[in-house]
């Protein structure tokens, strides 16, 4: 069964710190990993694509990282911000043009506080 | 573009009653999804469109729960009748066929009291 586990659940961390949310997958085939962030009360925004073929991307202050050996992504938030406070989701997606086959993962819920 | 649009954004309604989710597509994408969230299951897909026609549907709970697509800008998820474990957040999205990103809506709140 195609599953993403996502880690922590939930985190807390200060004002400029940094941070690391993990994802792990068994989705199978593989085509690609984004990973969501998800204000309260508002819909999912994809952050960044990861391809088989890439082991890290930078979008501002996330960078996401992909080891397809392992099956396993994270996603690092440097010198956080109070509006970095959301959900992070991982989503698999299992082959090339596969929108209804998406697989999410639970989620981070992540609080920055001042 | 205004992105995807959903109404309501909250609903309040008692059980047994009808709820209609309405959707509003971003125009010139011809897939449409319709997700719930709760906290104890996550984000689930509940069906699919592709150029109005449902593709997959196996994610609808029950017979309780419907969905139409009359045209390219517009869907409707209808729950009859509503009961209370039907209490989550109701997103709708949509992407060009072929894409795997989906853009969401804001979202209905249901609460079934």
């Amino acid at each position: 069964k195609n599953q993403v586990e996502q880690s922590p659940q939930s985190l807390i961390i200060l004002e400029g710190k940094n941070c690391t949310l993990q994802c792990n997958y068994t989705v199978s085939p593989f085509s690609n990993l984004r990973w969501y962030k998800q204000d309260t009360g508002r819909g999912p925004v994809s952050l960044t694509i990861m391809t088989f073929s890439e082991n890290t991307k930078s979008n501002g202050r996330y960078t996401a990282t992909l080891d397809a050996d392992t099956k396993q992504s994270s996603l690092h938030i440097t010198a956080s911000q109070l509006s970095d406070s959301a959900s992070y989701i991982c989503v698999v997606s299992p082959q090339r043009n596969a929108g209804n086959m998406l697989t999410f993962g639970g989620g981070t819920r992540l609080m920055v506080k001042p | 573009d205004a992105g995807v649009i959903q109404s309501p954004r909250h609903e309040v309604t008692e059980m047994g009653q009808e709820v209609t989710l309405r959707c509003k597509p971003i125009s010139g994408h011809n897939s449409l999804f319709w997700y719930r969230q709760t906290m104890m299951r996550g984000l689930e897909l509940l069906i699919y469109f592709n150029n109005n026609v449902p593709i997959d549907d196996s994610g609808m709970p029950e017979d309780r729960f419907s969905a139409k697509m009359p045209n390219a800008s517009f869907s409707t998820l209808k729950i009859q009748p509503s009961e209370p474990r039907d209490s989550a957040v109701y997103f709708c999205a949509s992407s060009l066929a072929g894409q795997t990103e989906a853009f969401f809506g804001q979202g209905t709140r249901l609460t079934v009291v």
